[in-house]
C-alpha cells in the first residue's frame, strides 16, 4: 500500500470549510484515494472514495491533481459533530493501513 | 437491516482468562478483518478473511487467534489473556464487487485485563 502523509492536527471553527490535504507520491495506477472518519470510541466510517479530478457526496468533496500525488478532503461548513480523526488511505488491496489521521477539532 | 455487530462491547477480565470477541455481520459479505487500537493512536490490522475457512494475519503480530466457520461470523479468541491485550478491538467487513476500500466496522469492543 501507498504511504500516505497528513497533518496531525487541525484547529477549526464552526461554519468554516476545512480542507486537509493528504501526500502521496508514490501511488499507483490502479491505486484509489479513500478518506474514512472516526469519531472518540466508534469504528472509522467511509467517507468518499476517488481515482482522478473531483467527487463529491452529501458529506465531503475530494479534489486529486492531475499526477495524483496528493489529494484534498474539503469539509463544507464544519460544525461541532464533524470534531473527528480523519484518514487517508489509497491502495486497491482489500486490507487497509489507517496510519495517524487527521485530528480536526471544530471549536464554537 | 444489514448491519455489523460486535459483543461485548466493554469486557473487563482477570489475567490468565480465555477469551472470545464475538463479530457478525448480516451483509453477506466474504471479507472480514479484526484491528486493534489503543486509545489515541493508530489502528493496526491484526487479522482478516477472504471467505469461510480463509483466515490471515494482519500487519501487527498478535497472540489471539480467529476462526471463520460461517460467512457472517468471525470471531477472535485470546486463550490466556494479560494485562497487554487492554485494547479496542474493531471488527469490519467488506464485499467483492463494492466500492474498493470500503469497509464497514462494527462498534468495537473495549477490553480490560486486570
Amino acid at each position: 500500500l501507498a504511504k500516505t502523509t497528513q497533518p496531525i492536527s487541525m484547529d477549526s471553527y464552526e461554519g468554516q470549510e476545512v480542507n486537509i490535504t493528504c501526500s502521496h507520491n508514490n501511488i499507483a495506477t490502479n491505486d484509489y484515494i479513500t478518506w474514512y472518519q472516526q469519531f472518540p470510541s466508534q469504528g472509522p466510517r467511509f467517507i468518499i472514495q476517488g481515482y482522478k479530478t473531483k467527487v463529491t457526496n452529501e458529506v465531503a468533496s475530494l479534489f486529486i491533481p492531475a499526477d495524483r500525488k496528493s489529494s484534498t478532503l474539503s469539509l463544507p461548513r464544519v460544525s461541532l459533530s464533524d470534531t473527528a480523526v480523519y484518514y487517508c488511505l489509497v491502495g486497491t488491496d482489500y486490507k487497509l493501513s489507517f496510519g495517524a489521521g487527521t485530528t480536526v477539532t471544530v471549536r464554537a | 437491516e444489514a448491519d455489523i455487530y460486535q459483543t461485548p462491547r466493554y469486557l473487563v477480565i482477570g489475567t490468565g482468562k480465555k477469551i472470545t470477541l464475538e463479530c457478525s455481520q448480516t451483509m453477506g459479505h466474504d471479507k472480514m478483518y479484526w484491528y486493534q487500537q489503543d486509545p489515541g493512536m493508530e489502528l493496526h490490522l491484526i487479522h482478516y478473511s477472504y471467505g469461510v475457512n480463509s483466515t490471515e494475519k494482519g500487519d501487527l503480530s498478535s497472540e489471539s487467534t480467529v476462526s471463520r466457520i460461517r460467512t457472517e461470523h468471525f470471531p477472535l479468541t485470546l486463550e490466556s489473556a494479560r494485562p497487554s491485550h487492554t485494547s479496542q478491538y474493531l471488527c469490519a467487513s467488506s464485499g467483492t464487487g463494492q466500492t474498493y476500500n470500503e469497509q464497514f466496522f462494527g462498534p468495537g469492543t473495549r477490553l480490560t485485563v486486570l
